[in-house]
């Protein structure tokens, strides 16, 4: 299995552009997670899709940021627009059902 | 509130000396606790799932145990590639799968 897949691996962009992050699950896990890690405030969750359906997104900063999964095989992050605050690393997980969270590489993210 | 705690922050150990790392918890009731290894540059690795206290995982030379309020992962005669952030989660019953996780604690271990 290649597991959760994430691209880009590194993104730069200037404030006030918008930046969509990708993942791909691992095949035949229905809970899909966005997290974002920064040294001083660790791994934050921002989003938690089961079934391909939002079912908490009480920890997205604002309406900045938004997620959305089409299908079980894809989901999208999109800032728009992005902020310096916004760098950090972003991860996606997949667990099937309640069960581990399997981790992509992440997503490095710098606003300038 | 439901909180985790991961204890010390970072820790030092010579190739060889065995050592243990903590996780306490406070939650209205447990379903799972997990720990994870990262590498810099690296999303988290899973390692272990405990259920219930008294259960214990091993591999290699990493053992983690549980109790009611707090696990612990044990180290023995670890090498420098067991140098890493270790983390600890906790799955609250009715939570609809999300995990509070604790801060880390960094292992060094030089040769």
């Amino acid at each position: 299995d290649a597991g959760v897949i994430q691209s880009p691996r590194h993104e730069v962009t200037e404030m006030g552009q918008e930046v969509t992050l990708r993942c791909k699950p691992i095949s035949g896990h229905n809970s899909l997670f966005w997290y974002r890690q920064t040294m001083m405030r660790g791994l934050e969750l921002l989003i938690y899709f089961n079934n391909n359906v939002p079912i908490d997104d009480s920890g997205m900063p604002e309406d900045r940021f938004s997620a959305k999964m089409p299908n079980a095989s894809f989901s999208t992050l999109k800032i728009q627009p992005s902020e310096p605050r916004d760098s950090a690393v972003y991860f996606c997980a997949s667990s099937l059902e309640g069960n581990e969270q399997f981790f992509g590489p992440g997503t490095r993210l710098t606003v300038l | 509130e439901d909180q985790v705690t991961q204890s010390p922050e970072a820790l030092r150990l010579q190739e060889g000396e065995s050592s243990s790392l903590n996780c306490s918890y406070t939650v209205s009731g447990l379903r799972g606790l997990f720990w994870y290894r990262q590498d810099p540059g690296k999303g988290p690795e899973f390692l272990f799932t405990l259920y219930s206290a008294g259960e214990e995982k091993e591999k290699e030379r990493l053992k983690a145990t549980l109790t009611k309020k707090e696990s612990f992962l044990h180290i023995t005669a670890p090498k420098p590639e067991d140098s890493a952030t270790y983390l600890c989660a906790v799955q609250v019953l009715g939570s609809n799968y999300q995990l509070i996780w604790g801060a880390g604690t960094k292992l060094i271990i030089k040769p």
